[in-house]
This record gives structure tokens, C-alpha cells and sequence, in this order.
């Protein structure tokens, strides 16, 4: 079973700039989620897709959108590239059974490392 | 909204002590919570979940976790202390109860252990 792959693994921009993310979720898993970990802080939720649509975002501006395509990889986009993004990218991916009542655990890619100069 | 507060940014541990990070949420609500370890350089690897289940959860690599709805706390110990350990602990919890349901993670607790 292969686990969560991320590429690149590390990416150095510059301001104003554009950045593509890439994601490959584990098998079976139907759900892909982002988040941003910026240097000494915790995870923050940027947008959930499931099944090809975005489910759920969190406090991050319309230049940060993303993808999710039939075989459930994701890809996250950021435009205009800001110094404050600088930040480790992960993805999760998950089983989503709706109405289920069961959590299916999350889980992580090793990340993208993202500079912005 | 739910929050996470982790006490303690760096805690350090002699090999072999009681290891004791603790962690807050917010919610009266119980939610689902968490504790991952993430390695320098890695990603996040899940120690245990709480998921109203017995209030008690081993997870991982010995350590394990008491959830105490009365102190909304969730605090993670391992017994015995080793040199592996050594990493960033993230607690964290979700904002519902759906399996698609967003994670809110503290801030983390680096955790050192002395030789």
C-alpha cells in the first residue's frame, strides 16, 4: 500500500510569483486536505476536496485554490506569492464515509518546503 | 470555533523520566482529539485518537492519553522516557464529527530528552 506522496519536495520562489503543489493520496482514500505549517506553529486547515469539489475551507485569501482530479490526487495552487508563505505544505488524505459515524484517520505526506524570497 | 492550547512550547525530559505534555480545547462538546508526532523534516504521524471510546487511549510507541471532558484536557504521558522520543508534538482536535470534518492543531510541544 503506498502511502501519501508529495512533490516537490522543496521549492524556492520569489515574490508575485505562482506555485503548483502536488499531492497523491493513499489508496482507497477518496478525500484530500491541505494545510500550511508555518516555522515553530502548528498545522493550519487551508481547504478540503472531496471528490473533485472543495469541502470546506479555512481562513486562507482566494490566490490559494486547489484541485482534486478523478484518481483523488490534489494539487494546491498559491498566485502572487507573498513572503508570509513561506511554510511547510501538507496534504492529508482520508477515507470520507458519509453518514457514516465513523472518523477515518488522516493521513500525512512528508510535505512540500515552500521559500519565498 | 474549536481552539487547542498546548501548554508549554518546550518541555525537556531526562531519559527514563515521565514524559507530560499537556493540552486544552475549547469545546464543551466532545470532539474527536489527537495526538501526532512530527520528526524534523517530516511529515505528521498520528500517536493515538480519542473517539468517544473508553476515555483512556494508548496509542503508539507507549505513550497514551486521558480525556477528561470535566477539565476539557488531553494530556498525553509516556511512562518511561527515550532518547527517540525526541520531536514536536502536535495535539489537536477536530471541528465536527464528520470523517471529513477539518483538524485544528495547537501550536506544538517540542519535546527534548536528556541523556
Amino acid at each position: 500500500e503506498t502511502g501519501v506522496t508529495q512533490s516537490p519536495t522543496h521549492l524556492i520562489k520569489t515574490r508575485g510569483q505562482q506555485v503548483t503543489l502536488r499531492c497523491s493520496s493513499q489508496s482507497g482514500h477518496n478525500t484530500v486536505s491541505w494545510y500550511q505549517q508555518a516555522l515553530g506553529q502548528g498545522p493550519q486547515f487551508i481547504f478540503q476536496y472531496y471528490r473533485e469539489e472543495e469541502n470546506g475551507r479555512g481562513n486562507f485569501p482566494p490566490r490559494f485554490s486547489g484541485l482534486q482530479f478523478p484518481n483523488y490526487s490534489s494539487e494546491l495552487n498559491v498566485n502572487a506569492l507573498e513572503l508570509d508563505d513561506s511554510a511547510l505544505y501538507l496534504c492529508a488524505s482520508s477515507s470520507t464515509l458519509w453518514g457514516g459515524g465513523v472518523y477515518n484517520e488522516q493521513f500525512f505526506g512528508p510535505g512540500t518546503r515552500l521559500t519565498v524570497l | 470555533a474549536q481552539s487547542v492550547t498546548q501548554l508549554g512550547s518546550h518541555v525537556s525530559v531526562s531519559e527514563g523520566a515521565l514524559v507530560l505534555l499537556r493540552c486544552n480545547y475549547s469545546s464543551s462538546v466532545p470532539p474527536y482529539l489527537f495526538w501526532y508526532v512530527q520528526y524534523p523534516n517530516q511529515g505528521l504521524q498520528l500517536l493515538l485518537k480519542y473517539t468517544s471510546a473508553a476515555t483512556l487511549v494508548k496509542g503508539i510507541n507507549g505513550f497514551e492519553a486521558e480525556f477528561k471532558k470535566s477539565e476539557t484536557s488531553f494530556h498525553l504521558t509516556k511512562p518511561s522516557a527515550h532518547m527517540s522520543d525526541a520531536a514536536e508534538y502536535f495535539c489537536a482536535v477536530t471541528e465536527g464529527l464528520s470523517s471529513a470534518s477539518k483538524i485544528i492543531f495547537g501550536s506544538g510541544t517540542r519535546l527534548s530528552i536528556r541523556p
